[in-house]
């Protein structure tokens, strides 16, 4: 079975511009999660979806919105783009929010590199 | 600040060795803890897990340990092996639908 899939796998976007990442959760998973992960750091949380609705937000700016999707991929936007938005954006999928019994499986993410 | 956060942020042991990785937490509701282990150029790997009603909990060749009085949670490898070298982050589930993680350890096995 296929994993986590995320595309594109690296990009390079110029300040100001926007950027569209994707996601592929596990087939059978319904609850995707996005983290932003600066070189150095653990993964700080951004955006949780289930069933097509937003369930969870971490605190970054409005310049980040996400959208899921009736099979459950899922897309992360970010305009406006800053040099401080440069890191690997990683993709979580769980079969429900929190379902204790599976954890979160992490796809290999998209490492952003604004310049 | 975060609520997850690491002892040491790095760790050298000798192979065959058997290594531990120290964490505190602050959230002494937080009630699911998960190991992940992250290998340079990828994405973090679940390791193991432990809820809060739960003291310890063993895999293969990991034990992961949770002391709810102290608020301190750790990871023991036995017989470590190079393949371990990597960073391991410690993440709290909090409102079941977020993971926080520490800064994460990184791990240097010695041949």
């Amino acid at each position: 079975d296929a994993g986590v899939t995320q595309s594109p796998t690296h990009l390079i976007k110029t300040r100001g511009q926007h950027v569209t990442l994707r996601c592929s959760p596990i087939s059978g998973h319904k609850s995707v999660s996005w983290y932003q992960q600066v070189l150095g750091q653990g993964p700080q949380f951004i955006f949780q979806y289930y069933e097509k609705e937003e369930r969870g937000r971490g605190n970054f700016p409005d310049r980040f919105s996400a959208r899921q999707f009736p099979n459950y991929s899922s897309e992360l936007n970010v305009n406006a783009l800053l040099l401080g938005d440069s890191a690997l954006y990683l993709c979580a999928s769980s079969p429900i929010p929190g379902d204790k019994s599976y954890g979160y499986t992490f796809g290999s993410g998209t490492r952003l590199t604004v310049v | 600040g975060e609520s997850v956060g690491l002892h040491l942020p790095t760790l050298s042991v000798q192979e065959g060795d058997n290594s531990i990785i120290n964490c505190a937490y602050s959230n002494s509701a937080s009630d699911y803890f998960i190991w992940y282990k992250q290998e340079s150029g990828k994405g973090p790997q679940f390791i193991i897990d432990i809820r809060s009603n739960m003291d310890k909990r063993q895999g293969q060749r990991v034990t992961v340990l949770l002391n709810k009085t102290v608020k301190h949670l750790s990871l023991q490898i036995a017989a470590t092996q190079p393949g371990d070298s990597a960073v391991y982050f410690c993440a709290e589930n909090m409102n079941d639908y977020k993971l926080s993680f520490g800064a994460g350890t990184t791990v240097t096995v010695r041949a």
